[in-house]
Order: structure tokens, then C-alpha cells, then sequence
């Protein structure tokens, strides 16, 4: 059975401290793929980032940065230098029964992200 | 280009009624998939519709169906309301992939929040 795990359920930091936010994931299938999505308090999700199972380099977008770890089966998320405007709840999702469709995606049950000024 | 829209954004019914929710995708995706969000479930697939097909489905009770038309908008329904069916009921929006092509990631529209009462 596919799973995600985000064990951190509430972060609080202050703004400019950094921050990982942990995702584990587990799955049977040997191509799989991963993303990352923010929930601001409007509620629309936003998608992040994707990244699959061949691919270990980690990504670094502006503040945002990716580390994937297939040994640990673990996508962990880290902003950098965190500003008040990432609060947010971050959902990590694995995608599943893609062969037919576009797929649907796993999400685990999210990190809600507090920066204070 | 616009985005994911959802309409209506609330809605308050009472148990035992029905309900239709509406989505329309960005244009050009013809891919549409339904989330229902809850704070006891989290995010849970619905279901998928391509070509006016369901190409993929969740594991909820056939109290819940969905359409789509050859614009590729979306509807969802909701038969004989629960009081646990209150929750945000989110779209996603997708291009469509070709067999062994990496899925596409999903946009989200704003939900829809469902109070049934």
C-alpha cells in the first residue's frame, strides 16, 4: 500500500529562522513520484514542486530547497531565511494509478507551517 | 490564464438533501479530479474524469458521483447528505499524459466548503 507520512503536525517559527518540514513516504512501486503542495488560509493548493524516483539531486528553488533521500524514503522541504507570507499548511503527496490516467494523489495529512514576525 | 474555478464557494444544505458542486479547468486540461478535504481525513481522492470518462476512483459510497462534460467542466453530486460529508470538496485540474509520459501535476481550484447541517 502507498503511504505518506508528515509526523510534524504544527511548526511554529519565528521569521528568518529556517525550517525542514519531513516527509516519509512508502510505496512498492519502483517508479513513483512525489510532490509538494502549500495550503495558504484561502484554501486553493499550490502546487511546489515534483520530482521522481530516478531523479536524487536535490532541488533548490530560491528560499525553497528539496532533499530527497530514496534510501530513507524521505522528500524532506526546507525554506530558508522563513518569512511570515510561508504560513501555510505544506502538504507532501505520492501519485498512484497513473498507468490508465493522470493519477491520483496520496497526500499525507500535512504540516501546518506558523512564522511570526 | 485563469485558473481553476469553483462555484459555488459555500454552501449550506441539510441532511438528506442533494447537492451539485460545478468545476471548470484551466483551458486546455482535460483532466479534472475531485478531492473531499475534511480535518479528521485530510485529502482524499474522489474521483478522475477524462474525455467525459471516470477514469479512476476513490473509495467512497456510491452516494457520490460526478460528470464531465465535452468543455471537459466538471460536476460532482452528492446524494442524500450526511453530516459527514461537510467538508472542502477541492478540483484539480491536469494536461493529460500519454503512457509512460511523467503524470502532470494538478491544480487546485479555491473548493468548494459543504456544511450539511
Amino acid at each position: 500500500a502507498q503511504k505518506v507520512t508528515q509526523a510534524q503536525t504544527e511548526i511554529s517559527v519565528v521569521e528568518k529562522e529556517d525550517v525542514t518540514l519531513d516527509c516519509v513516504y512508502e510505496t512498492r512501486d519502483t517508479t513513483y513520484y512525489l510532490f509538494w503542495y502549500k495550503q495558504p488560509p484561502s484554501g486553493e493548493l499550490v502546487f511546489l514542486i515534483r520530482r521522481n524516483s530516478f531523479d536524487e539531486q536535490n532541488e533548490i528553488s530560491g528560499r525553497y530547497s528539496w532533499n530527497f533521500q530514496k534510501s530513507t524514503s524521505s522528500f524532506n522541504f526546507t525554506i530558508t531565511a522563513s518569512q511570515v507570507v510561508d504560513s501555510a499548511v505544506y502538504f507532501c503527496a505520492l501519485i498512484k494509478n497513473y498507468g490508465g490516467s493522470q493519477g491520483n494523489l496520496i497526500f499525507g495529512k500535512g504540516t501546518k507551517l506558523s512564522v511570526k514576525p | 490564464k485563469a485558473g481553476v474555478t469553483q462555484t459555488p464557494r459555500y454552501l449550506i444544505k441539510t441532511r438528506g438533501q442533494q447537492v451539485t458542486l460545478s468545476c471548470s479547468p484551466i483551458s486546455g486540461h482535460r483532466s479534472v479530479s475531485w478531492y473531499q478535504q475534511t480535518p479528521g481525513q485530510g485529502l482524499q481522492f474522489l474521483f478522475e474524469y477524462f474525455s467525459e470518462t471516470q477514469r479512476n476512483k476513490g473509495n467512497f459510497p456510491g452516494r457520490f458521483s460526478g460528470r464531465q462534460f465535452s468543455n471537459s467542466r466538471s460536476e460532482m453530486n452528492v446524494s442524500t447528505l450526511e453530516l459527514g460529508d461537510s467538508a472542502l470538496y477541492l478540483c484539480a485540474s491536469s494536461l493529460t499524459r500519454t503512457t509512460g509520459q511523467t503524470p502532470y501535476e494538478q491544480y487546485f481550484g479555491p473548493g468548494t466548503r459543504l456544511t450539511v447541517t
